[in-house]
């Protein structure tokens, strides 16, 4: 049981827009920031989103994170078929001393 | 380019001892916090353990407590876990992640290619 909650799966089809839900708390995303990594099949995650809602330089601009109080959000808009991977939210957690993510959620471009 | 390349995985039986390193280049090693984030297979992401740059600042999961050891080596940009007391529950996919600055409780926003453990008689 990840201590973020994420939906399992989410699908949508080709050029349309999805999003994916991160839930925490106040001792984790409610009072820190949130990551979104992306992980495809046999390879080590990939930083996609960084403080709530920046983008590493060479991301494109059709992904985009928001957070609203203990939650978060990762939007993928224009969606290719490429985009098919694992995504994981992540955050610091207080009460923890250490990282704490979602279980992950795996996108299917239909 | 920032590269991080992960060693010393590998079988051991339950009860027994590995130790990981994480070798990197490309940047300045030493103003950097690292951590260890596992990956059982068909699972999700866990954290490990994870240490500030100037070492002072260390970070463990309740799973791991007592058992790992995260330390740093600067004069030789590399990074180290030492795991004792191997549990069949430890089987997974160690990544080495380097962190956006110093502390902890930034971003890790760099990623080895993974190192697999496999605990088992």
């Amino acid at each position: 049981q990840s201590v973020l909650t994420q939906p399992p799966s989410v699908s949508e089809a080709p050029r349309q827009r999805v999003t994916i839900s991160c839930s925490g708390s106040n001792s984790n995303i409610g009072n820190n920031a949130v990551n979104w990594y992306q992980q495809f099949p046999g390879k080590a995650p990939k930083l996609l989103i960084y403080y709530d809602d920046l983008r590493p330089s060479g991301v494109s601009d059709r992904f985009s994170g928001s957070k609203s109080g203990t939650s978060a959000s990762l939007t993928i808009s224009g969606l290719q078929s490429e985009d098919e991977a694992d995504y994981y939210c992540a955050s610091w957690a207080d009460s923890l001393n250490g990282w704490v993510f979602g279980g992950g959620t795996k996108l299917t471009v239909l | 380019e920032v590269q991080l390349l992960e060693s010393g995985g590998g079988l051991v039986q339950p009860g027994g001892s590995l130790r990981l390193s994480c070798a990197a280049s490309g940047f300045t090693f030493n103003t950097y916090a690292f951590g260890w984030v596992r990956q059982a297979p068909g699972k999700g992401l866990e954290w490990v353990s994870g240490i500030s740059a100037s070492g002072g600042d260390t970070s463990y999961a309740d799973s791991v407590k007592g058992r790992f050891t995260i330390s740093r080596d600067n004069s030789k940009n590399t990074l180290h876990l030492q795991m004792n007391s191997l549990r069949a529950e430890d089987t997974a996919l160690y990544y080495c992640a380097k962190f956006y600055s110093a502390t902890l409780t930034t971003v890790p926003d760099h990623w080895g290619q993974g190192n697999l453990v496999t605990v088992s008689s």
